[in-house]
């Protein structure tokens, strides 16, 4: 079956570059997505990047897929206060079914 | 454009009660999915609504269902309440490129 994996925990200092990484299993996921939730909240999509791509860039954030080996990341540049969150992967196998799978989530810490 | 609405945000109910959550998604989209999000567990879908119908489900149990009405919003309900239905119910509004869902705020469900 499908599954999504990440490191749960991440901490990094304020300005670094945080790197989130995320395997997946399911070899007939079209999208994969990156969401962040903050306390109290519901999921904001960051990004997302179409299984046929290697990389995507958007303003801070990076998403990096390699596809032969199922590993997908997200580069924050210049990481803020602002960004502590935990930070979901999630896949979708498309086919416009709208059931995504996702990980158990990575907690960024940043420190000032 | 409004974003996806939740209705309510917090809810406290008693095992065996029932519950009903109500979802209005991104006006033009016209599915909606249902995820439950739990410290243990994670997110896990649910099911997904297009046009009134349910094309896509979750493996939970029959105690847990949904309907969507003509005008795109959503309800699911909960019938005989366990304890372990204490959760956040977040709705998603499905549409736009890359097959992208939009997430509601989440009902936070506590059940005594």
């Amino acid at each position: 079956g499908e599954d999504v994996e990440q490191s749960l925990f991440l901490s990094v200092r304020e300005g670094d570059s945080s790197v989130i990484n995320c395997t997946y299993t399911d070899s007939s996921s079209t999208y994969l997505y990156w969401y962040k939730q903050e306390p109290g909240a519901g999921l904001q999509l960051l990004t997302y990047i179409f299984s046929n791509m290697d990389m995507k860039q958007d303003q801070r954030l990076t998403v990096l897929l390699n596809k032969k080996d199922k590993h997908l990341s997200l580069r924050i540049a210049d990481t803020q206060t602002g960004d502590s969150a935990i930070y979901f992967c999630a896949e979708s196998s498309g086919g416009s079914n709208y059931k995504l799978t996702f990980g158990k989530g990575t907690l960024l810490t940043v420190n000032p | 454009k409004a974003g996806v609405t939740q209705t309510p945000r917090y809810l406290i109910k008693t095992r065996g009660q029932q519950v009903t959550l109500s979802c209005s998604p991104i006006s033009g989209h016209r599915s909606v999915s249902w995820y439950q999000q739990t410290p243990g567990q994670g997110l896990q879908f649910l099911f997904e609504y297009f046009s009134e119908t349910q094309r896509n489900k979750g493996n939970f149990p029959g105690r847990f269902s949904g309907r969507q009405f003509s005008n795109s919003r959503s309800e699911m309900n909960v019938s005989t309440l366990e304890l372990g239905d204490s959760a956040l119910y977040l709705c998603a509004s499905n549409g736009g490129s890359g097959e992208t869902q939009y997430f509601g705020p989440g009902t936070r469900l506590l059940v005594l």
